[in-house]
């Protein structure tokens, strides 16, 4: 147990609607990550936050966006859903920026249909 | 980032070392080498890092050739429960943040 929660653990949801992914990071943890993987692009980073603050971007997409609250945890919102969007979505966390070691949540499995 | 090569996939026999390789033939100086696994659609979970030593932990060692264009993960005596897929990943501290993921090596310990 990496001490990351990730909820839901399975979303099955139709085409063009939006879901809310959420993610607490673990005690102490002020950077929060979101990776997507699919089988076709392997595990891809999408955003950053640090402490509130959104720090990096990857490959995320418009329709996707992220926030981190003064709590901590993290939303990822996915809108206007397409079949390509069915995938694993990871949280990870560090302590601070640039840490060799993020920790993993157990990811949400995104099925779009 | 410095890109990285691996094989996609190593067979090894329960007991014995695991030897994975990786070439980052474009390493700049201030790049680490981390290795990353990740056991069937679970979260990947961190193993170890260096940057020009080589290093050991409760997990494995990481060899780092003299040139640092290519390392070796050691799992010193596999066993059925480190089948996963290892991602060998370059990443200088100065621009912080995420990890770039490759398609790593895909382990498979054999009973």
């Amino acid at each position: 147990d990496s001490g990351v929660t990730q909820t839901p653990k399975h979303l099955i949801t139709a085409t063009g609607q939006r879901v809310t992914l959420r993610c607490s990071p673990r005690s102490g943890d002020l950077s929060v990550y979101w990776y997507q993987q699919s089988l076709d692009q392997g595990l891809q980073f999408l955003i950053q936050y640090y402490n509130g603050e959104e720090r990096a971007k990857g490959n995320i997409l418009e329709r996707f966006s992220a926030q981190q609250f003064p709590d901590l945890h993290s939303e990822l919102n996915l809108s206007s859903l397409e079949l390509g969007d069915s995938a694993l979505y990871f949280c990870a966390s560090s302590v601070v920026i640039s840490y060799y070691e993020q920790y993993f949540g157990p990811g949400t499995r995104l099925t779009v249909t | 980032d410095a890109k990285t090569t691996q094989p996609p996939s190593m067979d090894c026999a329960e007991g014995r070392a695991a030897n994975l390789p990786c070439n980052h033939s474009t390493i700049s100086g201030n790049e680490y080498v981390y290795w990353y696994r990740q056991i069937h659609s679970q979260g990947p979970q961190y193993i170890i890092h260096g940057l020009k030593n080589n290093e050991t932990n409760e997990m494995a060692s990481l060899i780092i050739t003299e040139d640092r264009k290519s390392s070796t993960l050691i799992l010193p005596h596999a066993t059925l429960r480190d089948t996963a897929v290892y991602y060998c990943i370059v990443r200088a501290t100065n621009t912080g943040n995420q990890f770039y993921f490759g398609t790593g090596t895909s382990l498979t310990v054999i009973p």
